[in-house]
């Protein structure tokens, strides 16, 4: 089973700022990676996939980079909307399809 | 609009069964693969399982934690999904979300994420 290690696990930021989130995979997933954002109260929602590609409605600043086991998503300017929990998912090597812990980014 | 609705969540003891089911709209519910995800009270993301379209023959795969116990089926005439859960433990609490899969398929192998999402459905094991 492939193990996803994201950090940190909260991310303290200032409306406007940039967050930089990292994913970890345990082994290589190539670029089979996808990111997903949960607000509170809230069913996840799909960001990224193929590690790179915003999903149709994702605005532009969210985005990611990275293949093999290093994996990153920028947010380059937070807005009040992107305080949430982001969460990674490797879909390559499967059963089973892992998720990353998550990260936190909350108001600063 | 692509929508997907959960529902059948609810209490039950320890040792039971409960079956979940996931309408989908808005889209061509058989061309799809669909997933079940988890997420037990203030932690992350579990998969739970998925079924292949029957294009791919309609298998299913599962987590170890389900496996032997958990049964993800479908009926495209309907457009829903379910899923059966038997010998419930009290560690399966959690909101079951249902997902719609995309995708690619390369050289034999195919790789799924998650889509789109329903709002989840609530599953309280507890005597």
């Amino acid at each position: 089973e492939i193990v996803m290690t994201q950090s940190p696990a909260t991310l303290s930021v200032s409306p406007g700022e940039r967050a930089t989130l990292s994913c970890r995979a345990s082994q290589s997933v190539r670029s089979n990676l996808a990111w997903y954002q949960q607000k509170p109260g809230q069913a996840p929602r799909l960001l990224i996939t193929a590690a790179s590609t915003r999903a149709t409605g994702v605005p532009a600043r969210f985005s990611g980079s990275g293949s093999g086991t290093e994996f990153t998503l920028t947010i380059s300017s937070l807005q009040s909307e992107d305080f949430a929990v982001y969460y990674c998912q490797q879909y390559n090597n499967w059963p089973p399809l892992t998720f990353g812990g998550g990260t936190k980014v909350e108001i600063k | 609009e692509v929508q997907l609705v959960e529902s059948g969540g609810g209490l039950v003891p320890p040792g039971r069964s409960l079956r979940l089911s996931c309408r989908g709209s808005g889209f061509t519910f058989g061309d799809y693969a669909m997933s079940w995800v988890r997420q037990a009270p203030g932690k992350g993301l579990e998969w739970v399982g998925f079924i292949r379209s029957k294009t791919y023959g309609g298998t299913t795969e599962y987590a170890a934690s389900a496996k032997g116990r958990f049964t993800i089926s479908r009926d495209d005439s309907k457009s829903i999904a379910y899923l059966q859960m038997d010998t419930l433990i009290t560690e399966d609490t959690a909101v079951y979300y249902c997902t719609k899969d995309g995708g690619y398929c390369d050289r034999g192998n195919c790789y799924y994420y998650m889509d789109v999402w329903g709002k989840g459905t609530t599953v309280t094991v507890s005597s």
